[in-house]
This record gives C-alpha cells, structure tokens and sequence, in this order.
C-alpha cells in the first residue's frame, strides 16, 4: 500500500524548459510536504517544503503547488539546469500516529543542453 | 558539525551472517529513521524512533531489528542477512515531525 505516489519515474527536459514532477497522497492526516533532491553517491538532501494552509511555495527556480482538496502536490523547476539533474523525491508525514515520513518512489530528471 | 554520520560505507555479507549497522547524529534530533532504498521503489522505511527509548515498524520492517538506546544513536541489525536485503541503507533524523529530515551518506550492503 503506497501511502505517497509519484509520477513521472523518469524525465527528459531541455535546458531552460521547466520540469514538473506529480505527487499524490492518500492519508489526510499528512500536513508537511517536503520534497527532496539526490545526487548519485549522495543522501537525499531537502529541497523544498511546503504545508497544506498555503496552495503555493516559491524558492528561486523551485515552486510547489498544492492542491489540498485533490490530494495533489507538484514541484515546478523553472529555467532547469544540468546541474538541477537528480533524482527527486517527494514525501509527507503528519503528526498523532502519523510521523512515519513516507517518500514516492522517486524521479530521474535529465537535464540536456 | 558532522551531521548523520553511517558506518561501514559498505559490507559484503553471506547469507545467514549477521551485522548491525550504526547511525549517529550530533544534532540532538528527536526523530530517526532508517530506509532502504531500492531501484524502481524509492525510499522505503524500515524502523524510525520517535525519542530514546522508542522504536516503531515502517513499511518493510521483516528481517531488521533496531534499538535507541542513546538519543544520538540508532542501530539497525540484520539477524540472518537473505540476498533480498542487498540494498543501500540510509538514515535519517530530524528534529521533530514535519521538519527537515537530514540523511547519511549511506550503506551499501550486498548479501550473497
């Protein structure tokens, strides 16, 4: 039972296009949506976060959109970079019985020139 | 500030041997957690621990054992190792739920 999925499980995008990679959850008990960023070797490290009383978070070229009514939630790299490739993560947890953070399966994006 | 620090970076073990891997962090983080991560799956959670003391199942917890003992450290044991726990191990802590969560280097373990 996947509590978190995550679409697509891979990603072509040129340079300066915008990636945008989909997630749905199922519990709505979660109320911390962080999504997370892994280079090859490496741990994954937070790259953005966002709770459901706010529909959109903006950092830099990274924003979330969250759609609480769809149980939806999106990460949006505008301008994307080669250095933006990695495979990223989204994940969620709640609180009261429901700290367990539980993570999609993850998406390769490919940056190309 | 060494953050989430993993040990060994990488076992070979045969199967049936036992091992425990270790997971210390210096941030007096309340939570920890280990995951195991696979091709195609992400990260999937094991154990996670909500304080010293305590421990809790994740979603593949069959074949692992944890213990918390001491707040900083959080230790995942494999009893009698099967080829289908060959994977990399990683562990995470953070402060509270719905903070962020700082990860480990990680384990690259292969049972044969």
């Amino acid at each position: 039972q996947q509590q978190v999925k995550q679409s697509p499980q891979s990603l072509i995008v040129q340079k300066g296009g915008i990636s945008i990679i989909n997630c749905a959850y199922e519990n709505t008990a979660f109320d911390y949506f962080p999504w997370y960023q892994q280079f090859p070797g490496k741990g994954p490290a937070l790259l953005i976060a966002i709770r459901p009383d706010v529909s959109e978070k903006k950092e830099g070229r990274f924003t979330i959109s969250f759609n609480k009514s769809a149980k939806q939630f999106s990460l949006h790299i505008m301008d994307s970079q080669p250095g933006d490739s990695a495979t990223y993560f989204c994940a969620a947890s709640g609180s009261f019985g429901n700290e367990k953070l539980t993570f999609g399966t993850g998406t390769r994006l490919t940056i190309i020139p | 500030n060494a953050g989430v620090t993993q040990t060994p970076k990488f076992r070979v073990l045969k199967t049936g041997q036992s091992m425990t891997l270790l997971c210390a962090q210096d941030m007096n983080h309340e939570y920890m957690y280990w995951y195991r991560q696979d091709p195609g799956m992400g990260l999937r959670l094991i154990h996670y621990s909500v304080g010293e003391g305590t421990t809790a199942k994740g979603e593949v917890p069959d074949g692992y054992n944890v213990s918390r003992l001491k707040k900083q450290n959080f230790l995942l044991g494999l009893e009698s190792a099967a080829p289908s726990q060959t994977s990399v191990y990683f562990c995470a802590s953070s402060y509270v739920v719905g903070t962020e969560a700082f990860f480990g280097q990680g384990t690259r373990l292969t049972v044969v």
